[in-house]
C-alpha cells in the first residue's frame, strides 16, 4: 500500500495567518491527491481533488499543489470556520490511503 | 446533489457482527461506487472497501479481507457494510462515501459521505 505522510500533524494559527500542510507519499501517485476536511463530530467533507481542483463551494482562499510524491495545502487567510482537521488522501491506486491527518487549532 | 443517510449507532459483543445501512437520495445511485470508511477515537480515516451497485462488485482492503462484506440493493438504494468477528479495536465510527465520479476505476475520490455510524464493542 502507499504511504501517506502528512506534517505537521498539529499546529496553532491565528486567524489571517497564512497556512501550509504539506503531504509525501511513498510513491509517486502523479496528481491524484484529494484533500478533505473534518471538523469535530462531522464526516470528512472534499475540498480539493486531483491536487489542485478546487471543489465547488469551497473557498478560493483554499489551494492545492503538488505532483508525484509531494503536495501541498494551502489557506491563504485563515478564518474562523478553517479550524479543523485536514486529511490528504492518494487516489492513485487501490486502496486508497490518507495521510494521518493536520489538526489546525486557534492560537 | 445526494444525500447519504445511514442506520443508527450500534453495541455490539466481541465476536458477534454489526450491519451497518447506507441509504442513498437524490442522485443516481447504481453507477457510483459506495466506498466505507472508518475512524477510530481520535485516530485517522482507513478505507475498507467499495461496491459499485449497477454490477454488485466490491473489492476490500487487505486488512479487512475474510471480516467484511460490502452490498447494494438497487431497489432501495442503500448500501451495506457488514463486518465480523468483532473486536474491542473495531470500535469506531463508520462512514459511506460515493465517488465523485461515476464507474469503477482505480480512483477514488469520496464527494459525499454519510453522517457516520458509532459502531462500540464491549463486552
Amino acid at each position: 500500500d502507499i504511504q501517506m505522510t502528512q506534517s505537521p500533524s498539529s499546529l496553532s494559527a491565528s486567524v489571517g495567518d497564512r497556512l501550509t500542510i504539506t503531504c509525501r507519499a511513498s510513491q509517486s501517485i502523479r496528481s491524484n491527491l484529494n484533500w478533505y476536511q473534518q471538523k469535530p463530530g462531522k464526516a470528512p467533507n472534499l475540498l480539493i481533488s486531483v491536487a489542485s481542483s478546487l471543489q465547488s463551494g469551497v473557498p478560493s482562499r483554499f489551494s492545492g499543489s503538488g505532483s508525484g510524491t509531494d503536495f501541498t495545502l494551502t489557506i491563504s487567510s485563515l478564518q474562523p470556520e478553517d479550524f479543523a482537521t485536514y486529511y490528504c488522501q492518494q487516489s492513485y491506486t487501490i486502496p486508497p490511503t490518507f495521510g494521518g491527518g493536520t489538526k489546525v487549532e486557534i492560537k | 446533489q445526494v444525500q447519504l443517510v445511514q442506520s443508527g449507532a450500534e453495541v455490539k459483543k466481541p465476536g458477534s457482527s454489526v450491519k451497518v445501512s447506507c441509504k442513498a437520495s437524490g442522485g443516481t445511485f447504481s453507477s457510483y461506487t459506495i466506498s466505507w470508511v472508518r475512524q477510530a477515537p481520535g485516530q485517522g480515516l482507513e478505507w475498507m472497501g467499495r461496491i459499485i451497485p449497477i454490477f454488485g462488485t466490491a473489492d476490500y482492503a487487505q486488512q479487512f479481507q475474510g471480516r467484511v462484506t460490502i452490498t447494494a440493493d438497487e431497489s432501495t438504494s442503500t448500501a451495506y457494510m457488514e463486518l465480523s468477528n468483532l473486536g474491542s479495536e473495531d470500535t469506531a465510527v463508520y462512514y459511506c462515501a460515493r465517488d465523485l465520479v461515476s464507474g469503477m476505476t482505480t480512483v477514488v475520490t469520496l464527494g459525499s459521505w454519510g453522517q457516520g455510524t458509532l459502531v462500540s464493542v464491549s463486552s
